[in-house]
């Protein structure tokens, strides 16, 4: 059974802190990578895809990736109260058609 | 630029009756997903189409659903005699094949509220 596994959370950061949400998934295959963000009612968003290893930047948001330890996590700098929402890591399994998506993890941005 | 598009937005349904769900993906996208998320739970997938064909279903119960992906129209994912356990969001979301890229798109889900 391949898993996605996260930290349910909530994690709660005050503002302007940097929030790390942590991700690892069990497909050593997996070579495609995703955070979204879903707010309480809403449908998810994909804000960062990440394919090879290492650090991908895209405006306050960090995606990271390490095969070798088979984690990703995402780091949201400057951390605002509208980052408040459920964040799901998702991994492409080994054929690629397929994501496998984590239960999310709660944050919690305190103004 | 239109997304995914899903209707309709809130269905109500009694116990036994059938629910409807449509889906249109992302101009350019051929690939169609559908997952279900009860309150305060992730999201489960379901099924994986592509047009006229069903690339994987294990997520969908054996009774009682059923989706397709015509040539032409939406994608529907139809429930027959719903229960109060069925009563849930359903997101469908889109994705184009590209490479190693499979990013999906969702839509603004549908909630189903069986009485």
């Amino acid at each position: 059974q391949k898993e996605v596994e996260q930290n349910s959370g909530p994690l709660s950061v005050p503002e302007g802190a940097i929030a790390s949400l942590n991700c690892t998934y069990s497909d050593r295959g997996s070579q495609s990578f995703f955070w979204y963000r879903q707010y309480s009612g809403k449908s998810p968003e994909l804000i960062m895809s990440i394919y090879s290893n290492g650090d991908k930047e895209d405006g306050r948001f960090t995606a990271q990736l390490n095969k070798a330890s088979q984690y990703v996590s995402l780091l949201i700098r400057d951390s605002q109260p509208s980052d408040s929402a459920t964040y799901l890591c998702a991994v492409g399994d080994t054929g690629g058609f397929k994501t496998i998506f984590g239960a999310g993890t709660r944050l919690f941005v305190k103004a | 630029n239109a997304g995914v598009m899903q209707n309709p937005r809130h269905l109500v349904r009694r116990r036994g009756q059938e629910a409807r769900l449509r889906c249109s993906p992302m101009k350019g996208h051929s690939h169609v997903y559908w997952y279900r998320q009860l309150p305060e739970e992730g999201l489960k997938f379901m099924v994986y189409l592509q047009k006229e064909n069903i690339i994987d279903e294990s997520g969908m119960p054996k009774e009682r659903f059923s989706a397709e992906f015509p040539k032409e129209g939406p994608s529907i994912l139809r429930i027959q005699q719903v229960v109060r356990g069925d009563s849930a969001a359903y997101f469908c979301a889109s994705s184009s094949a590209s490479g190693i890229s499979y990013e999906q798109y969702f839509g603004p889900g549908t909630r189903l509220t069986v009485t």
